[in-house]
């Protein structure tokens, strides 16, 4: 079964620093997604990516966020100056029609701010 | 505001009970409902997916339903296993395109 692939599995950064987490979504979808779930809280969506362009962002999805699709595989997030609140699960997803037939995750990369 | 809301947050059973976990949503207007499982420290994993116009769907041991006029959605383990235990969460497609999730239920079953 095609998967969403997430790299790295776990990141530690200093705080201040520059991250990039990679995703390489399932290839014959065009919709593409971040989420992230701080421990022990909800999964929160951060923004939705198709065509080149941000569909939609959240109130989280601040000036220090941006998202890429470099080239024809990967989706990446980028997190300019990270904050130790910025510890949490990030999550890649991808869907075939708009979310119409259901999301595929991935299995996340887990970032530590110390 | 569009909520989702889970219970029970926890849940502990004896191996082969017959589970029920709970899922209500607040606007009626939704697509579809997403349920997934979630193992400590992992991803989320796909169980079921709902459409709008469906009211149940069913994969091996497992049964969703949902009613969209009073915003609830059902998950039904059937003979659970110690391998069940996980948090379950539900998601829901409202007018926009993402998912907005509850804040889960945690599984445990003991052999």
């Amino acid at each position: 079964e095609p998967e969403v692939t997430q790299t790295p599995s776990h990141q530690v950064t200093q705080m201040g620093q520059e991250v990039i987490l990679r995703c390489v979504p399932i290839s014959n979808h065009l919709y593409f997604y971040w989420y992230r779930q701080i421990l022990g809280q909800k999964v929160e969506f951060l923004v939705s990516f198709y065509n080149n362009e941000i569909s939609e962002k959240s109130e989280i999805f601040d000036d220090q966020f941006s998202v890429e699709r470099p080239d024809g595989s990967n989706f990446t997030l980028k997190i300019r100056s990270t904050k130790l609140e910025d510890s949490a699960m990030y999550f890649c997803a991808s869907s075939e029609a708009r979310g119409f037939n259901g999301y595929t995750f991935g299995s996340g990369t887990r970032l530590t701010v110390v | 505001k569009q909520e989702v809301t889970q219970i029970p947050a926890a849940l502990s059973v004896p191996e082969g009970e017959n589970l029920v976990l709970n899922c209500s949503f607040t606007d009626s207007a939704i697509y579809n409902l997403q349920w997934f499982r979630q193992d400590p420290g992992k991803g989320l994993t796909s169980l079921l997916l709902i459409q709008s116009s469906q009211r149940e769907q069913t994969s091996g041991r497992l049964n969703a339903s949902l009613d969209k006029s009073s915003g609830r959605s059902t998950l039904y383990i059937a003979a659970s296993q110690p391998g069940d235990s996980a948090t379950y969460l539900c998601a829901v497609r409202f007018n926009t395109d993402k998912l907005i999730f509850g804040t889960g239920t945690r599984l445990q079953v003991f052999p």
